[in-house]
């Protein structure tokens, strides 16, 4: 099992600022990362896959870098509506495993 | 458009059976594996269980194998959850997904459906 982690709980950010998210992978994991981000009482939403690709309707201030163990999200100028617990998920190896995840506050 | 619709949910008392449902449209149902995710209250993402395309394989967490059971009715574009033993940490948020991947295998998942709350209690 690759062991996803998210340093960062809880990342505080003023708006217009830029965020940046840390997911580690336990193991090399190619460019096989998806981020999600979920909304309180929502279901997660896909932002991008394959690392850095950027899913349809994910806005352009989300960005996605990284490959083998080290992964990162960038939210560059921060809007209220980013507000969100953030994870990210492994699909390289069986059991696709998920970081803890990270909440943003505005 | 891709839609899911997760029902099934509701309160079992500890060693209880629950069955979740989750109704898909919008896709070829048929052409791409369906998984469950939970979400313990307060807690992340755990991956569930996963049914290829066609029902032919299956995968599962540890923590459900032998208890859980995922299966797929193809002419009602439907994935299950049979839920068996539950128990208290089994309590969570169940979200049916929808994998990527065309090719069975592991993926990540484009679409979600609204959940739907077990809560294993007596």
């Amino acid at each position: 099992e690759v062991v996803m982690t998210q340093f960062t709980a809880t990342l505080s950010v003023s708006p217009g600022e830029r965020a940046t998210l840390s997911c580690r992978a336990s193991q090399n994991i190619n460019t096989n990362l998806a981020w999600y981000q979920q909304k309180p009482g929502q279901a997660p939403r896909l932002l991008i896959y394959d690392a850095s690709t950027r899913v349809t309707g994910t806005p352009g201030r989300f960005s996605g870098s990284g490959s083998a163990t080290e992964f990162t999200l960038t939210i560059s100028s921060l809007q209220s509506e980013d507000s969100a617990f953030y994870y990210c998920q492994q699909y390289n190896y069986w059991p696709p495993d998920f970081g803890g995840g990270t909440k943003v506050e505005i | 458009e891709v839609q899911l619709l997760d029902s099934g949910g509701g309160l079992v008392e500890p060693g209880g059976s629950l069955r979740l449902s989750c109704a898909a449209s919008g896709f070829i149902y048929s052409t791409y594996a369906m998984s469950w995710v939970r979400q313990a209250p307060g807690k992340g993402l755990e991956w569930v269980a996963a049914i290829s395309g066609s029902g032919s394989s299956t995968w599962y967490a540890d923590s459900v194998k032998g208890r859980f059971t995922i299966s797929t009715d193809i002419s009602k574009n439907t994935v299950y959850l049979q839920m068996n033993s539950l128990r208290g940490d089994d309590t969570a948020v169940y979200y049916c997904a929808k994998d990527a991947a065309v090719v069975a295998g592991v993926s990540y998942f484009d679409s979600w459906g609204q959940g739907t709350l077990v809560t294993v209690s007596s």
